[in-house]
Parts: structure tokens; sequence; C-alpha cells
């Protein structure tokens, strides 16, 4: 089965820097990667994704970057503000079912 | 916007007991998952649900789980007789048929004394 791997497990920011947030699949076939964001205690919530035909897309200061030949996709936050500080998971799933299978979590730490 | 609905926010249930978590997705969705998230780790898919039935489980959905659309609203996971590593965070999500996205309840924090 597919198995997705995620680094850091933690990223502290200043206010303002960029945060950096990588992730590689194991299955070529998967073709669809969303991303999440759960803050404490809440249910996760999709921020962005992309499809396996796109190399990046952007939303204001999130964007997410897709190398499908060494199968690793990464998120990218600019400007950080203290609310973004959250628990961000990568996924990956593939076309019929569509189960994405879970990073184990990046935990975003923006300091004021 | 609409919400998948999860209840309830917390159980507390005594080792071997059964539970029931029930779930309201989407009301147009057409997909139907459970998955589950142990404190500090990673959310791992149990099972999915279309048109009725089981579409795909993955192992730690063994003999004690079950799921059930009892009414064209609900979406329950039953746990038959529930063992101290079942504590977790159980969350519901759904899907249209339209899209790849799935969209998750707030989820229910059972534990297991």
């Amino acid at each position: 089965g597919e198995n997705v791997e995620q680094h850091p497990s933690t990223l502290s920011v200043q206010e303002g820097d960029s945060a950096v947030i990588k992730c590689t699949y194991s299955d070529s076939a998967s073709n669809y990667f969303p991303w999440y964001k759960q803050e404490l205690g809440k249910r996760p919530q999709l921020i962005i994704d992309i499809r396996s035909n796109v190399g990046e897309k952007k939303d204001q200061r999130i964007a997410v970057t897709l190398n499908k030949t060494a199968k690793h996709f990464s998120l990218h936050i600019t400007e950080t503000q203290p609310e973004d500080s959250a628990v961000y998971f990568c996924a990956a799933s593939k076309g019929g079912s569509y189960i994405p299978t879970f990073g184990r979590g990046t935990s975003l730490i923006v300091h004021p | 916007e609409p919400e998948v609905t999860q209840t309830p926010s917390h159980q507390v249930t005594q080792m071997g007991q059964e539970v029931i978590l029930r779930c309201v997705p989407i009301s147009n969705h057409l997909y139907f998952y459970w998955y589950r998230q142990i404190l500090g780790q990673k959310v791992e898919f149990l099972v999915s649900f279309y048109n009725n039935e089981i579409s795909e489980k993955s192992e730690i959905f063994d003999d004690q789980f079950s799921v059930e659309r009892p009414d064209g609203s609900n979406f329950t996971l039953k746990i038959r007789s529930t063992k101290l590593e079942d504590s977790a965070m159980y969350f519901c999500a759904s899907r249209g048929g339209y899209d790849e996205k799935l969209f998750f309840g707030s989820g229910t924090q059972l534990s297991v004394l």
C-alpha cells in the first residue's frame, strides 16, 4: 500500500518567516495530494490540494509543489503568522477510492 | 458551509463494552469514511463505505468493528468489545461523487478505561 513520509516533525519559525514542509510517497499511481491543517483538538481541514497533472498551485500565502518523478511534494507558507500554528498533514491518494494515506504530521510553531 | 457532524464529542467506556459513534455526513455526499488518530500520531484509515456497503477497509478494521448507514442521514461506527488500545479520536469524513476532497467531522474522543 501507499506510504507517506513527512518531514520535519516539528518546525519552529519567527513570524514573517517562510515555512516549508516536505513529503514523499511510494505509490506512483497516487494522483491527488491534499494538505490538511489541524488545530489543537479540532478536525483536520483541507487547506490546499494538488493533482498529478499540475506541478505547482498557489493560494494566497500557501503553495504546494509536486515532483512526480521524485515522488515528493511540499507545502510552502510565506509570511507566517501566529495563527498558522497547527499540525499540518500531507496525504496521497489515487483515483477510484481516493482514500488518503496521511503523513505523520508537522507541528508548526510560529513565534510572534 | 455544510459540515460533517459527529456525536458524542467525548465517550468514556469500560473495557469490553460496546460503543457506537455517530456521524451525519454532508447531505449530498456519497462516500463515507472512518479514520482514527491516536494521541500525537497520524490519522489512520479504518473503512470506507459507498452504496450501502464497505468498499475498503484497513487491517485495523477487524471483526470488532462494524459500520452501518441505518437511514438516509446517519453513518455509525460500532466497536463491539472495546480494548484499551481503541482509545483514540475517531473522525468521520465524507466526499461527494464529483471530486476527491474529503471533509472531516470534529471527531469523537473515545477513552477506554
